[in-house]
């Protein structure tokens, strides 16, 4: 089972659409969460961290389970601009060092049409 | 303020070759790490650093070697090509404190090994 599981998509959905993803992690030690956006054949970009409380951002609100050990990511009033895969990245025991291991899911495509 | 840039973008080679990939940031970051991305796969991570001549392996460190000389410079090298190493590279630097841990990647590297 790897250890952070995402719906690969794609989800199609039309400009205004709410959309939602979610992702399970398998490691109950983990200790942060995130969502990336990644363009098609750019790099990974922050595009909000996961709060226990929950966290909105604009069109965008994160929530964390962690007694169920999911994280969702919701979209409201999609834009054309939104179409890009969206990757689940949990933070959880560090390496040597104190370098904490960032787990990647492998993401969920978003597609959005006119 | 360039972030973190990578050399080159994109790279063929040949079985059993040797090569180079570079990675800069002017962020001033401790934290770097080199990841790779395939096709359904989240990134995995190959090599990290917490320092100038600290550095230590990650997840799927074999065929690779990296080297920390500086905190701006932390190139990534394959001592003998393989075709199962080709990915697409990103090199990350890490911004972390009290309550947060921001990544930033570069551009990325695509590399094709026949």
């Amino acid at each position: 089972r790897k250890e952070v599981e995402q719906d690969p998509g794609p989800f199609n959905v039309p400009e205004g659409a709410t959309v939602a993803f979610n992702c399970t992690y398998s490691n109950s030690a983990s200790q942060s969460f995130f969502w990336y956006r990644q363009d098609c054949r750019k790099e990974p970009k922050l595009l909000m961290s996961v709060y226990s409380s929950g966290n909105e951002d604009g069109r965008f609100t994160a929530q964390l389970n962690r007694a169920s050990q999911y994280i969702s990511l919701l979209i409201r009033d999609s834009k054309l601009s939104d179409s890009a895969t969206y990757l689940c990245v949990v933070n959880s025991k560090g390496f040597s060092g104190g370098y904490n291991k960032l787990i990647f899911g492998a993401g969920t495509r978003l597609a959005v049409h006119p | 303020n360039a972030g973190v840039t990578q050399t080159p973008k994109f790279q063929v080679l040949k079985t059993g070759q040797s090569m180079t990939l570079q990675c800069a940031q002017d962020m001033n970051h401790e934290y770097m790490s080199w990841y790779r991305q395939d096709p359904g796969m989240g990134l995995r991570l190959i090599h990290y650093s917490v320092g100038a001549g600290i550095t230590d392996q990650g997840e799927v460190p074999n065929g690779y070697n990296v080297s920390r000389s500086t905190t701006e410079d932390f190139p990534l090298r394959l001592l003998s090509a393989a075709p199962s190493q080709t990915s697409v590279y990103f090199c990350a630097s890490t911004n972390r404190g009290p309550g947060f841990y921001e990544q930033y990647f570069g551009p990325g590297t695509r590399l094709t090994v026949t």
